[in-house]
Order: C-alpha cells, then sequence, then structure tokens
C-alpha cells in the first residue's frame, strides 16, 4: 500500500537549533498538510499545499517556522531557532484533492523534543 | 466554543457492546472524517462522508446536515477498538480564508476492556 512517509521519526534536540522534518507524500497526490499535535491543543493545521503551492499557512508562527516543497515528491517543515514549546508530534498528510471533500492519508509524525 | 465538539470524552465499555461516539459542529462543511489515533499514535481515516450513511465492517458512520451532527457506531466492540476517535470537518467555504483544511474535534477516548 502506497503511504506518506516522514522522517524523521523522533527528533531530540537542544532550544536554538534548527529543525527540519520531512515529508514524502503518497506519488499522484496533490496536497500536502502539515499538522501539529499536542496533549493542549489536539491536533492543529499549520500549513496546506496544492500542486506544491502555499495555500494556507496562517496556522504558523512565520517568525520561525517555515514550509516548502522543493518538488512534489518532498515537503520541509523547518523550526528555526526551535523552542521548547514547539515539542509536539507533526503530522504531514496528503491527498488527492479534485473537489469538495477529500481523504487525507496521514504519516506516522515526528515526534519532536526540544530541550 | 470550539467549531468540532466530540462527546463522550471518554469512554469504557465492555468487549461486544454498543458503541456511539458523537460529533456536533457550527460550521458549514463539506465533508465530515472520522479518524482514529492508535496508541502508538498512527492516525487512519475510517469514514469521509458529507452526507447519509456509510459502513466498513463493524463500523458506522452517519451524518445528519441540517442538524450538523454526526454519529460514529462501532458494534460488537473489541479490545483491539481500544483508541482516541477523532472528527475533523472540512469548511465548505472560505472558513478563516481556509479552503480544504480540517478543523478537528479534541477526540474520544475508547477503552474496551475483555
Amino acid at each position: 500500500d502506497a503511504r506518506v512517509t516522514q522522517t524523521p521519526r523522533h527528533k531530540v534536540t537542544e532550544m536554538g537549533q534548527e529543525v527540519t522534518m520531512r515529508c514524502q507524500p503518497i506519488l499522484g497526490h496533490n496536497t500536502v498538510f502539515w499538522y501539529r499535535q499536542t496533549m493542549m491543543q489536539g491536533l492543529e493545521l499549520l500549513a496546506y499545499f496544492r500542486n506544491r503551492a502555499p495555500l494556507d499557512d496562517s496556522g504558523m508562527p512565520k517568525d520561525r517556522f517555515s514550509a516548502e516543497m522543493p518538488d512534489a515528491t518532498l515537503a520541509t517543515l523547518k523550526i528555526q531557532p526551535s523552542e521548547p514549546r514547539d515539542s509536539a508530534v507533526y503530522f504531514c498528510a496528503s491527498g488527492l484533492e479534485g473537489g469538495g471533500g477529500f481523504p487525507q492519508h496521514f504519516g506516522d509524525g515526528t515526534r519532536l523534543s526540544i530541550l | 466554543k470550539n467549531e468540532v465538539e466530540q462527546s463522550p470524552q471518554n469512554l469504557t465499555a465492555q468487549e461486544g457492546e454498543f458503541i456511539t461516539i458523537n460529533c456536533s459542529y457550527s460550521v458549514g462543511i463539506s465533508a465530515l472524517h472520522w479518524l482514529q489515533q492508535h496508541p502508538g499514535g498512527g492516525i487512519v481515516s475510517l469514514f469521509m462522508l458529507s452526507s447519509g450513511k456509510k459502513k466498513h465492517g463493524r463500523l458506522i458512520a452517519t451524518i445528519n446536515i441540517q442538524e450538523k451532527h454526526s454519529s460514529l457506531h462501532i458494534t460488537a466492540s473489541h479490545p483491539r477498538d481500544s483508541a482516541v476517535y477523532i472528527c475533523a470537518v472540512r469548511s465548505g467555504g472560505n472558513y478563516g480564508g481556509s479552503q480544504g483544511n480540517l478543523i478537528f474535534g479534541k477526540g474520544t477516548k475508547l477503552s474496551v476492556k475483555p
């Protein structure tokens, strides 16, 4: 079965360090989403791409977070500089959008701990 | 007030029981998703529906667009059904300037005892 692949699965680093999370969407999918999950907030949308163009990144702290799609097979989420409050599980999901409502396929997530 | 409300927050059942999890939302939507998050953290999409009812194995999802309400039912529950079940809606218009993103409920944690 085709799957969304996220790397790394786990990341522990010190505050102030740059963190890069990567996502390989399912081949042929034209939308990519980045979500963050914390105990307090639950799942939150950070960024949303369609056909590699960013459509919505309003959920992302712009001063330290950036999301890009260098090509159709790779999405990246970067945090620089990282802070302890960024500790969370970051999920990537992809889907094929052809109208209203489409299923999203989630990756296994990157568990990030900022010390 | 959250745009997506789930109830109950926690649910404990005995194996074999019929389970219902509810989801109410306050925004216009184009679709509603039910997701399952396993204790290990992985998320699986169970259903996507915009009207009526869908069934897959022992799982049934219904939605009432007029009442802005959806239910997820599990028949003959089993300990392996223990997970967090998350309702998410896709906004139907320019809600918050974001078309296509999901708005999540806080989840219902289900524990099925043998």
